[in-house]
């Protein structure tokens, strides 16, 4: 079974700085998605970024970017100049290509300190 | 706003009892899923329907059970309730059964209080 690990409990940046959120993954499986949702007070659970395994460039999204390195099964998420709106928990999860639901990583706690 | 709708927000209920979660997908979805968040236990992995289909299950308790109408809504019924049920319940939709990029689209979530 597919497993995600984020080995970041709770994480804290200074507005306007860059972080790193790091995620990785176990599969035996070649084809796959991985994703990074945040889930900010309110709740809601939002997409924040969505990388398909077969695609070699890493996925952007205006400050959000990620580092995808397949080999070492490992799906980091940077955040860069940090605002206030991006506290909050961000969970890394992966998606077989040939599967349905969504595996998700314990979560990691953003704090943005101004 | 996902476009996903969760009824009722919020609900409290007694330890024994039976409640009803209702989601609408997003127009044009035909896949369902139902996840628990509980403090201690992350977002876990429910039960999926695609088309008024069971399509995959997790770890849903035998006392958990779902369905999806023709009309594609879906319906999480939990009974005989027990503290440990208290938690924020998800319900998400996607296009696809199981194929494509298709990433999931979350409702706000029920938020369950057993007392």
């Amino acid at each position: 079974a597919q497993t995600v690990t984020q080995s970041q409990p709770e994480m804290s940046v200074q507005e306007a700085e860059t972080v790193t959120l790091s995620c990785t993954y176990d599969t035996s499986e070649s084809d796959y998605y991985l994703f990074w949702y945040k889930q900010p007070p309110s709740r809601q659970m939002i997409l924040v970024i969505r990388q398909e395994a077969y695609k070699q460039q890493n996925a952007t999204e205006n400050r959000f970017s990620v580092n995808f390195q397949k080999a070492a099964k490992s799906f980091s998420l940077k955040i860069s100049d940090s605002q206030l709106g991006d506290a909050a928990m961000y969970f890394c999860a992966y998606r077989s290509a040939h599967g349905n639901k969504l595996v998700f990583g314990a979560g990691t706690i953003l704090r943005v300190k101004s | 706003d996902s476009g996903v709708t969760q009824t009722p927000k919020h609900l409290i209920t007694a330890t024994g009892q039976r409640v009803t979660l209702r989601c609408s997908p997003r127009s044009g979805d035909l896949s369902v899923y139902w996840y628990q968040q509980s403090l201690d236990q992350g977002l876990q992995f429910l039960i999926q329907y695609y088309n008024g289909e069971e399509r995959a299950k997790g770890n849903i308790l035998e006392r958990f059970s779902a369905q999806q109408f023709p009309d594609l809504h879906s319906e999480l019924n939990l009974s005989s309730l027990e503290l440990g049920d208290s938690a924020l319940y998800f319900c998400a939709s996607s296009v696809q059964g199981g194929t494509g990029t298709g990433e999931l689209f979350f409702g706000e979530g029920s938020r369950l209080t057993v007392l």
